[in-house]
């Protein structure tokens, strides 16, 4: 596999509250992506952070990338009722087709 | 127009009935995925298409089949539905050295 510790993890936090979600992963990967799917729907790409950048930031996220420990963040500030999502963290494993998606990270921000 | 859409939303199948699930895009892509997704796991890649070429990965090489008759259809089909084939089937769909992939709703399979 080319997940580490990534289990499905549950988060509720309330809105307007910051929050960060981490993976790991075991091999090799030329980008982490971060995705998004909300209920009913499939997946929605977030972010992209390549191998040679530490950070990226995109409106209100934030994703980091530690090649050395192979471990990335997403940190979502100010966040919202509607952020309620799973989000999920996808690697290449240097495959130029396929990505490799983590169990997820359940998030609830209550109104 | 970013769109990719999966036939039918709802399936319910029985034991050892075949399924087909249909998949469309029209950004003229040329790689075409398959995911299996359960609860509370990740998104399982079953299959791709780049062009032509179907690739299917090794743990599931015997369980689906596809065809992708043109560029914007591809189709992910069960030849005898198990029980543990209940899930939500996910398509989606890349150019080749892009990552990012952009998915359909997905297709709920039900096998009873």
């Amino acid at each position: 596999s080319q997940w580490g510790e990534e289990n499905l993890q549950a988060l509720s936090i309330q809105e307007g509250e910051d929050v960060t979600m981490n993976c790991s992963y075991k091999t090799y990967t030329t980008v982490v992506q971060w995705y998004r799917q909300k209920s009913g729907k499939g997946p929605a790409q977030l972010i992209l952070i390549r191998s040679n950048e530490r950070e990226k930031r995109s409106g209100r996220l934030r994703a980091t990338l530690d090649t050395s420990s192979q471990s990335s963040s997403l940190s979502i500030t100010g966040t919202l009722a509607t952020d309620t999502a799973v989000y999920f963290c996808a690697t290449d494993a240097l495959s130029n087709n396929r990505i490799f998606f983590g169990d997820g990270t359940q998030l609830v921000v209550k109104p | 127009d970013t769109t990719v859409k999966q036939n039918p939303r709802y399936k319910l199948a029985r034991v050892g009935k075949p399924v087909n699930l249909i998949c469309s895009q029209t950004m003229n892509h040329d790689t075409m995925y398959w995911y299996q997704k359960k609860p509370n796991q990740a998104p399982k890649l079953l299959l791709f298409y780049y062009d032509k070429i179907l690739n299917r990965e090794a743990d599931t090489f015997e369980k689906f089949q596809s065809s992708r008759p043109n560029n914007s259809f591809c189709s992910l089909y069960i030849g005898s539905a198990g029980l543990e084939y209940s899930a939500m089937y996910l398509c989606a769909s890349s150019n080749r050295g892009y990552a990012e992939q952009f998915f359909g709703p997905g297709t709920r399979l039900t096998v009873l």
